[in-house]
Parts: C-alpha cells; structure tokens; sequence
C-alpha cells in the first residue's frame, strides 16, 4: 500500500527557509494530488498547497507568498519550501494523498508527521 | 478564521450516537470529509464524499448532510473513539481546501 514519509530539518532559524521532502512508496506519484498540510502545537489542521501530478499547483491564500512545492517524479517524492519563517510557523507538518473529485476532496493517506520548530 | 465551523468539544456516553457538525456555506455545494485524530498521531480519513468510508473503517462511522451543514454520527460508541475530528470541505470563495477547527469528543 502506498506510504508517505516526510523528511527535513526538525529546526529552523527565524526568516531562514524550511525545506521539507515527503517520500512516497508503495505505488506512483504519478496520478492524484498531493498536499502538505500543518497543526501548530495544540491547534487545529491548516492547509498548506498542493501539486497535482502534472506539476500545477494551488496554495492556502495566507501562505501563498512563501510557499513553493514541487515534484520529482524520478524519486517519487514532492516537496515543500516556505520562507521567511517565524515562530508562527512551528508546527508537525504532514503530506499527505489528496483524492479529489468534482465535489469533493479527501486526504485519504498521511505521513505520520514531522515536528518543525522555528526559533534562533 | 475558518469558514467551517465545528464545535469544540462534544461527549457521550459509551454506546450511545453522538452527531458531530460542521457548518459552512460551501457544504451547500460541496460534501465534507471527515478525519479522527488522536493525541500524537496523524489524522485518518473517515468519511468521504457522501458517506464513504475507507476501507477498515468501522459502519458506525455515518455522514449525513442537509443544507449549509454536514453531520459525522457515531452510531454506539466506543471508548475508541475519543478523539479529535476534523470536516474539510472546499470554500466560497476560492480557497481549494479548508478544515474546521477540530471537535474533541470524550466517551463517558
């Protein structure tokens, strides 16, 4: 079955760029959409983007200035940079498998989640 | 502010239904999913596109919606169920995806 496994820095230095990598198993990166998706420390579920894996993207409007995620269909994996940073934006940051149809979306695989913490 | 409105915490007690909601104008258009949460890990889909359940997930798991909102019924639950749940739906006004802010549920 297919996993999701996110990689990178457990900490980022304030206005610095957090660079993250999820890693994808189990089945092809090639088809559905794939998003990242962050909880700040006792706090609900904030979306970040997707890419679809043609390699268009969409953003959450609050982030879209920072944000860029991209695709490597040759290692199967997809990415995540959001720059700037500042202790807002600690948090677990999951990727996840978006199943989107007409009229609606479902994050129907996770990462299990890697905790980024912002701070000098 | 999220444009789905869940409310913060609901009980019941064990074996009884409990209906969990999510409000937004969106849901007129669009359904709902729905995840659990527990304390330390990754959320799990639930509920999707109008009472579509995963595979692995129990039948007690049950959608239903009527205008601006999506309901998630447990239908006796289990004291496996405590824990967090979460609707995402799209938004009105353009933002592809949005997600309530959460509802704890404790089983009594």
């Amino acid at each position: 079955q297919v996993q999701l496994q996110e990689s990178g820095p457990g900490l980022v230095r304030p206005s610095e760029t957090l660079s993250l990598t999820c890693a994808v198993s189990g089945g092809s990166i090639s088809s559905f959409y794939w998003s990242w998706i962050r909880q700040p420390p006792g706090k609900g579920l904030d979306w970040i983007g997707y890419i679809y894996y043609t390699g268009s993207s969409n953003y959450n409007p609050s982030l879209k200035s920072r944000v860029t995620i991209s695709l490597d269909t040759s290692k199967n994996q997809f990415s995540l940079k959001l720059s700037s940073v500042t202790a807002a934006d600690t948090a677990v940051y999951y990727c996840a498998r978006q199943n989107s149809g007409f009229d609606f979306d479902a994050f129907d695989i996770w990462g299990q989640g890697t905790m980024v913490t912002v701070s000098s | 502010s999220s444009e789905l409105t869940q409310d913060p915490a609901v009980s019941v007690a064990l074996g009884q239904t409990v209906r969990i909601t999510c409000q937004g104008d969106s849901l007129r258009n669009y359904y709902a999913s729905w995840y659990q949460q527990k304390p330390g890990q990754a959320p799990i889909l639930v509920i999707y596109a109008k009472n579509n359940r995963p595979s692995g997930i129990p039948d007690r798991f049950s959608d239903s919606s009527s205008g601006n909102t999506a309901s998630l019924t447990i239908t006796g639950a289990q004291a496996e169920d405590e824990a967090d749940y979460y609707c995402n739906s799209r938004d009105s006004s353009g933002n592809p995806v949005v997600f309530g802010g959460g509802t704890k549920l404790t089983v009594l």
